[in-house]
């Protein structure tokens, strides 16, 4: 079956503990891209790759990193979480920037 | 930059036709995507539209163009209590590498 997959899909940690949330698509997808959602702000755009070690910023790339090693993987990593990352995160793939993306699950992250 | 409106809510009762609306300011979009999203899910692309059309059917979804007023609208033909959900509005521009969404419309459908 086709899928995105993200882990963990909840996370509660404290400020200034790195994490890592994990992303995964099985489509041979090049251009992979992480979002988060805030309630009344939509979807805004963190990091995007349009392939393997071709990464770049969206609209609201600070606090965030990403690595992108193999085309499957993209994960996203909050080097020292703040309280206002504490957000909906969406990972998604696609053949190509401007075509149907298709989502991941979703991973909800507290910062205390 | 580039900006995609919505309202927040509609409610209607099961049967009737669902009309959610979109303004957008960014004349260079190519593709305007309505994408579901269901509690506790990511979101599901339902329909997208060129620029260049005027109009999409697909089943009992219609999705019209106004690219002289910027307005995008989602028409859901009897509506059903399944299609409770949020949707949302989105835009891409060529060249650009994201998507940019509206603010999500929460359609509540009244038994």
């Amino acid at each position: 079956e086709a899928q995105v997959t993200q882990n963990p899909r909840y996370l509660i940690t404290v400020t200034g503990k790195k994490l890592t949330v994990t992303c995964s698509q099985n489509m041979n997808h090049e251009y992979m891209s992480w979002y988060r959602q805030d309630p009344g702000l939509g979807l805004r755009q963190i990091y995007y790759s349009m392939n393997v070690e071709v990464t770049d910023k969206g609209d609201v790339p600070e606090g965030y990193k990403v690595s992108r090693k193999e085309k499957r993987n993209f994960p996203l990593i909050l080097e020292s979480p703040s309280p206002n990352q504490t957000s909906l995160y969406f990972c998604a793939s696609s053949l190509g920037s401007g075509v149907e993306q298709y989502f991941g699950p979703g991973t909800r992250l507290t910062v205390t | 930059g580039e900006d995609v409106e919505q309202s927040l809510f509609l409610s209607v009762r099961e049967g009737d036709s669902s009309v959610i609306n979109c303004t957008y300011t960014d004349s260079s979009s190519t593709y305007l995507y309505w994408y579901k999203q269901e509690p506790g899910a990511g979101l599901q692309l339902l329909t997208y539209i060129f620029s260049n059309m005027d109009m999409k059917q697909d089943q009992r979804l219609t999705v019209l163009l106004n690219k002289k007023d910027k307005h995008l609208s989602l028409r859901i033909a009897d509506t059903q209590t399944g299609d409770s959900a949020i949707y949302f509005c989105a835009e891409a521009e060529t060249g650009r590498r994201a998507l940019t969404f509206g603010s999500g419309t929460r359609l509540q459908v009244q038994p």
